[in-house]
């Protein structure tokens, strides 16, 4: 139990594109899913809280513009670059905290490459 | 601010020894501390949790401990074996108690058979 998908799980293309990640819990409903960004032999740095029906909490320095969110049901939460540069190359990466209770594990995707020539 | 310490170098050891990983954090007093392990490539997966209350908790061949007053939380493998080479990742609730968690930098065991 407890799966969570993200798609797609690589990207590439060229600057100036905007770039839709999805994230999606398969076998639970999640009112909170969270965005993480991981640069190589770094850790995850979260960039937002996405909560189901109201917007998203950044974290301070995360452009709300740059990247924006969307968590339109219980199992659907999506990213989107805008207007993507190299800089923004790096692994986005999604989890989902399963609803009941306050000391639960959050369930992460498998990852998103993304990589902007 | 948060701080969450771990040891950035890797940690290689023989098949069959014990693996001791370890997590300090500074300027917080967190109501739990978790465990995550994370291959290169992939999203990390859920170990362990340990509340505050709790000095130590195991999952099979996995074993935790949870010092508040060090503010450190030990992470043991028993029995290692190669396929328990990966990254682990510790983190701690966020200060603000919004379910978010903050990571610590992560420490990359190697087993060798």
């Amino acid at each position: 139990g407890a799966v969570v998908s993200q798609h797609p799980s690589w990207v590439i293309c060229k600057s100036g594109t905007s770039v839709k990640i999805e994230c999606r819990s398969l076998d639970f409903q999640a009112t909170t899913m969270f965005w993480y960004r991981q640069f190589p032999k770094q850790s995850l740095m979260l960039m937002a809280t996405s909560n189901e029906g109201s917007k998203a909490t950044y974290e301070q320095g995360v452009e709300k513009d740059k990247f924006l969110i969307n968590h339109a049901s219980l199992t659907l939460s999506t990213l989107t670059v805008t207007s993507a540069h190299p800089e923004d190359s790096s692994f986005y990466i999604c989890s989902a905290r399963d609803t009941g209770g306050y000391n639960q594990p959050q369930h992460f995707g498998d990852g998103t490459r993304l990589s902007i020539l | 601010s948060q701080k969450i310490e771990q040891n950035s170098e890797a940690l290689n050891i023989q098949e069959g020894k014990t693996a001791t990983l370890t997590c300090n954090y500074t300027n917080y007093s967190p109501a739990y501390l978790q465990w995550y392990r994370q291959d290169p490539g992939r999203g990390p997966v859920f170990l362990l949790l340990i509340r505050e209350n709790e000095k130590e908790k195991r999952k099979e061949r996995l074993k935790v401990t949870f010092d508040t007053t060090l503010k450190q939380s030990l992470f043991h493998i028993t029995a290692s074996q190669p396929a328990d080479s990966a990254t682990y990742l510790c983190a701690l609730e966020g200060m603000d108690s919004s379910y978010k968690l903050i990571f610590g930098s992560g420490t990359r065991l190697l087993v060798r058979p």
